[in-house]
C-alpha cells in the first residue's frame, strides 16, 4: 500500500493567493484528518471527516479555511485567502472506524505539505 | 473531556542507556492509547498502542509502554538508546466510548539521544 498520500509537499506563494492541499487516504478507510503543525502551536486538529461526512470542524481557524471530500478517496484543504501565519506544515491522516462506538485504530499521517506564505 | 499531558518539552539520554518519554492522560472513562514517533521532515507514525489486556506493550523499533490505570500514566521506554531514536515524540489517547471523537495528541517530546 502506498500510505496516505499528500500534494504538493511543497508550496510558497504570496499573501492573498488560494492555496488548495489535496490528499488520498489509505484505500479502504473511512476516517480523514487534517492537521497543521507549527513549532509555536504544535499539531493542531482541523477537520475530520467520516464516510465523508465533515464531523467537526471546530478546530477550522477561520472562514478562509475550507475542506471538502466529494469521495472515499480524495479530499481537500483550501485556504483563501492565505496569510503569512497560514505558514505551517499540513497533514492528512486517515484510518479505519470511528463510525459510533468504540475505535482503536491508529491513524496513518500522509508525509505532510510544507506552506510558506510569503 | 479527553486530554494528554507530555511534562516534558525535551529529554536528552546517552547512546545505551536506558530512555524513558512521560505520558500522562485523562479520559472519563478506559482509554486507547498511542504513541507516535516524527522523525525530521517526516509524517507522524505509529509506533504502538494499548487496547486491553497485559499493561506492558511491545511496539516497533524495540519500544515498549507500560500502562498504568491507578497513575493514569502510559510511558514509553526502550532499554537502551540509540543515536536513530532522536526523534519527537507523542501521545495520544481515546476514550473507548467516545463516539466519533478522534484521537488527541500531547504536545510532544523532544527526545536526544546523544552518542
Amino acid at each position: 500500500d502506498a500510505g496516505v498520500i499528500q500534494s504538493p509537499r511543497h508550496e510558497v506563494t504570496e499573501m492573498g493567493q488560494e492555496v488548495t492541499l489535496r490528499c488520498k487516504p489509505i484505500s479502504g478507510h473511512n476516517s480523514l484528518f487534517w492537521y497543521r503543525q507549527t513549532m509555536m502551536r504544535g499539531l493542531e486538529l482541523l477537520i475530520y471527516f467520516n464516510n465523508n461526512v465533515p464531523i467537526d470542524d471546530s478546530g477550522m481557524p477561520e472562514d478562509r479555511f475550507s475542506a471538502k471530500m466529494p469521495n472515499a478517496s480524495f479530499s481537500t484543504l483550501k485556504i483563501q485567502p492565505s496569510e503569512p501565519r497560514d505558514s505551517a506544515v499540513y497533514f492528512c491522516a486517515s484510518s479505519q472506524g470511528l463510525a459510533g462506538g468504540a475505535s482503536y485504530n491508529e491513524q496513518f499521517f500522509g508525509p505532510g505539505t510544507r506552506l510558506t506564505v510569503l | 473531556a479527553q486530554s494528554v499531558a507530555q511534562p516534558e518539552d525535551q529529554v536528552n539520554v546517552a547512546e545505551g542507556n536506558p530512555l524513558t518519554v512521560k505520558c500522562t492522560y485523562s479520559v472519563s472513562g478506559n482509554p486507547y492509547l498511542f504513541w507516535y514517533v516524527q522523525y525530521p521532515n517526516r509524517g507522524l507514525q505509529f509506533l504502538l498502542k494499548y487496547i486491553t489486556g497485559d499493561n506492558l506493550v511491545k511496539g516497533s523499533y524495540g519500544f515498549e509502554a507500560e500502562f498504568n490505570k491507578s497513575q493514569t500514566s502510559f510511558h514509553l521506554k526502550k532499554p537502551s538508546a540509540l543515536v536513530s531514536d532522536s526523534a519527537l515524540y507523542f501521545c495520544a489517547v481515546r476514550d473507548r466510548w467516545s463516539g466519533n471523537t478522534p484521537l488527541v495528541f500531547g504536545k510532544g517530546t523532544r527526545l536526544s539521544v546523544i552518542a
